[in-house]
């Protein structure tokens, strides 16, 4: 059974410039969601996607955006980066309506100068 | 707001020992909890989870005790290993919508000494 995964590993952009993450969720499991770990920080809820649709968004702006396919895969869109954007950002997949556990992939850490 | 606190930010333990982390929550509505892992460079690692209709679970050398009157949650690890070493976390799904959002503490960081 193959875990959750996410590319790239690393990323460098420029302020105000934008970037798409990828993760694709853990075989079986239908819900993604999306989390910002700053550095020293417990990770922040940003977004949720169940079969395709969001399902619960945190405290983030619009340039946030996400998207979740049909094979429930995901992308998580960042708009207009800003420097406080920096950090690692994780995906996690659960069963959804079969469990409430969320598993976490290696996470995407982007640096935003 | 609600949040999910860690009494202890550091906690290091003798190899062998059993180790105790604590956490406090705050939404008294939150009725699922989970302790995640982290180790350097890593995504949270899946421990163990709890439901607030129980007041204990065990799994392999964990223990996880939740006392929904004080709003409560442990960590506990028997014979501490150096490779329990990480950052652990606790984390609840306070159920304010139909998501499974999961609101995390800033974490306590396990040190095994050998």
């Amino acid at each position: 059974e193959t875990g959750v995964t996410q590319s790239p590993t690393h990323l460098i952009k420029t302020r105000g410039q934008q970037v798409t993450l990828r993760c694709s969720s853990q075989s079986g499991h239908n819900t993604v969601s999306w989390y910002q770990q700053a550095l020293g920080q417990g990770p922040q809820f940003i977004f949720q996607y169940y079969r395709e649709e969001e399902n619960g968004r945190g405290n983030f702006p619009p340039r946030f955006s996400g998207l979740q396919f049909p094979n429930y895969s995901s992308e998580l869109n960042v708009n207009a980066l800003e420097l406080d954007d920096s950090a690692l950002y994780l995906c996690a997949s659960s069963p959804g309506t079969g469990g409430r556990e969320q598993y976490f992939g290696p996470g995407t850490r982007l640096t935003v100068t | 707001g609600e949040s999910v606190g860690l009494h202890l930010p550091t906690l290091s333990v003798q190899e062998g020992d059993n180790s105790i982390i604590n956490c406090a929550y705050s939404n008294s509505a939150s009725d699922y909890f989970i302790w995640y892992k982290q180790e350097s460079g890593k995504g949270p690692q899946f421990i163990i989870d709890i439901r607030s209709n129980m007041d204990k679970r065990q799994g392999q050398r964990v223990t996880v005790l939740l006392n929904k009157t004080v709003k409560h949650l442990s960590l506990q690890i028997a014979a501490t290993q150096p490779g329990d070493s990480a950052v652990y976390f606790c984390a609840e799904n306070p159920r304010e919508d139909s998501s499974y959002k999961l609101i995390f503490g800033s974490g306590t960081r396990l040190l095994v000494r050998p």
